[in-house]
């Protein structure tokens, strides 16, 4: 089944201890992105990724690195959490524009709560 | 920097009736359009997209959209709204340039009264 994966899908961590959420899609996709959503904020791009080791900011990366070293796999590094990035974050990958109309649009993982206390 | 401005935070719809969802977007090309789905707890899915050609595109479950250029909006449709349809809607606009990712609106809460 084509999918994004993320885990995990729940996490409460301390302020201050590292972690990493993992995406993985195995649809071969080129690009890859990080949102995160907010109440009344609607999702905001964090990082996004164009291919292996091409990556860029978002419009919110303050706090958040990333990494491409394989096709398949973007995670999402805070390397010192801290409660404002308490927040629902979603993974999404998809073709590039090039591969036509048919197959550009973005596919959604299924979210990771992050609980920084 | 493109935007998306979805005027209506919540709309409550009678099930059966009509609905339209507001989207408006601000973008220096040709914009390409997306309208996804978020069912509380779940993920985004994807309803509908318009990149180019036929104005009216037609999407999943029922739902359709119409572009139009002259007012830069995307507005979805659909004619008769069922109990399952009740859900957050996001339009989003996807980057141009080098950059890619989508520019989502704020979201429209959509309640459906028995």
């Amino acid at each position: 089944e084509a999918q994004v994966t993320q885990n995990p899908r729940y996490l409460i961590t301390v302020t201050g201890k590292k972690l990493t959420v993992t995406c993985s899609q195995n649809m071969n996709h080129e690009y890859m992105s990080w949102y995160r959503q907010d109440p009344g904020l609607g999702l905001r791009q964090i990082y996004y990724s164009m291919n292996v080791e091409v990556t860029d900011k978002g419009d919110v990366p303050e706090g958040y690195k990333v990494s491409r070293k394989e096709k398949r796999n973007f995670p999402l590094i805070l390397e010192s959490p801290s409660p404002n990035q308490t927040s629902l974050y979603f993974c999404a990958s998809s073709f590039t524009r090039l591969a036509g109309v048919a197959n550009y649009g973005y596919t959604f993982g299924s979210g990771t709560r992050l609980t920084v206390v | 920097a493109q935007s998306v401005t979805q005027p209506d935070i919540h709309i409550t719809v009678s099930e059966g009736a009509s609905l339209e969802l507001r989207c408006n977007y601000s973008y220096g090309a040709t914009p390409y359009l997306f309208w996804y789905v978020q069912s509380p707890g779940q993920g985004l899915q994807l309803l509908l997209k318009y990149f180019s050609g036929d104005t009216l595109v037609q999407g999943i479950k029922g739902f359709e959209a119409e572009f139009k250029r002259s007012q830069s909006s995307f507005n979805l449709r659909k004619p008769s709204v069922h109990w399952s349809d009740a859900a957050e809607y996001f339009c989003a606009v996807g980057s141009g340039g080098g950059a890619d990712g989508l520019t989502f609106g704020k979201g429209t809460h959509l309640i459906i009264q028995p």
